[in-house]
């Protein structure tokens, strides 16, 4: 059974920095693309930021690029996102997410870490 | 960026109703389209793929359609179970994009 876990997440200021980790079990880790998603308060989901399943390549979403890095562990089955200069529309449930067929086509999520950006 | 646009944002409807949910895009996405339920709380779960494929689990009640620019999900019967939001989802791009979401609630 495919588990991801995440972690990390919690209440910063704003211009802070925040790490948050997706432990993955159930597959083989390495095989696959995974992604961040977000979703604001009350509000939709929107895609953060994706990386390749060996060789690593990553992408992100316009509103993080510069400010976000994504990448991952295969030895270690985990995904992280190193988050800096944080800021109040930042603040949401994180969903690590694996990818299915299609490397932005997601067939897993974890249960989501909440990031709280405020002073 | 593709956009996708939702309609409608909300929908009140019956159990044993029929209904359908529509998405457009921005620009032309061939079938690169995905469709999740998300349940209050939840994370989102994976309905249907590559327009029409139905993901393996997911009741027959649900379908999709489209091609290129507009798709369609329809649920051919309610079902107490089935009310919570919709998302699609293009794939088409290293920037993938969701649609602003539907609220199916019980009339």
């Amino acid at each position: 059974e495919v588990q991801l876990v995440e972690s990390g997440g919690g209440l910063v200021q704003p211009g802070g920095s925040l790490r948050l980790s997706c432990a993955a079990s159930g597959f083989t880790f390495g095989n696959y693309a995974m992604s961040w998603v977000r979703q604001a308060p009350g509000k939709g989901l929107e895609w953060v930021s994706g990386i390749s399943g060996s060789r690593g390549d990553t992408y992100y979403g316009d509103s993080v690029r510069g400010r976000f890095t994504i990448s991952r562990d295969n030895s270690k089955n985990t995904l992280y996102l190193e988050m800096n200069s944080l800021r109040a529309e930042d603040t949401a449930k994180y969903y690590c997410a694996k990818g299915y067929r299609w490397s932005y086509l997601f067939d897993s999520w974890g249960q989501g870490t909440l990031v709280t950006v405020s002073s | 960026d593709i956009q996708l646009t939702q309609s409608p944002s909300f929908l009140s409807a019956s159990v044993g109703d029929r209904v359908t949910i529509t998405c457009r895009a921005s620009q032309g996405i061939s079938n690169y389209l995905a469709w999740y339920q998300q349940k209050p709380g939840k994370a989102p779960k994976l309905l249907i793929y590559a327009a029409s494929t139905l993901q393996s689990g997911v009741p027959s009640r649900f379908s999709g359609s489209g091609s290129g620019t507009e798709f369609t999900l329809t649920i051919s019967s309610l079902q107490p179970e089935d009310f919570a939001s919709y998302y699609c989802q293009q794939l088409n791009s290293h920037l993938p994009t969701f649609g602003q979401g539907t609220r199916l609630e019980i009339k």
